[in-house]
């Protein structure tokens, strides 16, 4: 069965300090992953996602992922953080019939 | 605008009153999903839609029904709500069913049962 971790519940950055945001994921085959953006009362928007190719996607705004299979991950990352960042970020595996199983997500605070 | 709408956005009802959450996308899409939300616990399937006609259960189908007799329409359908079913719901929809096509998501809705 396909599951998506996200270790961290709660995550706290300064504006203008780098964000890393960790996804560990168990899939059978090879995964194809999302990262996924809520802001507070907002629907869910895509920021990038990973089928094949180039491990290092990048995303909107200034996001990127890493896909390490050896590890089983996909961490977010953001070399400089700004305070519109401030969300909670989901990661998800889709398997088969299109099924999302998404991670229990990460909320970013955004200090000033 | 393509996009995929839910209403009500926000939704407080009884135990027990039957209630329908319309999902209605304008992109031609053929698969279509809902979702609910909890904290900590994610996202989780609900029902999905192949295409008109063909719909199968997700993960937490238990107390909810849907039907796709129009391709841009995936209503949910609480028959009987409880407390339990209290969550932020989440249609989404995709050009086909398929794990490499995006899912674009609708707004969400917030139903309250008491």
């Amino acid at each position: 069965a396909q599951s998506v971790t996200q270790p961290d519940i709660h995550i706290t950055v300064s504006e203008g300090a780098s964000l890393e945001l960790r996804c560990n994921y168990s899939y059978g085959a090879t995964p194809y992953l999302f990262w996924y953006v809520q802001s507070p009362g907002q629907g869910l928007q895509l920021l990038l996602k990973y089928f094949s190719g180039d491990t290092l996607v990048q995303g909107i705004k200034g996001f990127e992922a890493e896909f390490k299979r050896s590890q089983s991950s996909f961490n977010l990352r953001k070399p400089s953080v700004h305070w519109s960042d401030a969300a909670e970020y989901f990661c998800a595996v889709v398997g088969t019939a299109s099924k999302l199983t998404f991670g229990t997500g990460t909320r970013l605070q955004v200090t000033l | 605008e393509a996009q995929v709408t839910q209403n009500p956005r926000y939704l407080i009802t009884v135990t027990g009153k039957k209630l329908t959450v319309t999902c209605s996308q304008n992109m031609n899409h053929e698969y279509m999903s809902w979702y609910r939300q909890d904290p900590g616990l994610g996202l989780r399937q609900i029902y999905y839609s192949m295409n008109v006609e063909v719909t199968d259960k997700g993960d937490v189908p238990e107390g909810y029904k849907v039907s796709r007799k129009e391709k841009r329409n995936f209503p949910l359908i609480l028959e009987s709500p409880s407390p339990n079913q209290t969550s932020l719901y989440f249609c989404a929809s995709s050009p086909r069913g398929g794990r490499s096509y995006e899912q674009y998501f609708g707004p969400g809705t917030r139903l309250t049962v008491t």
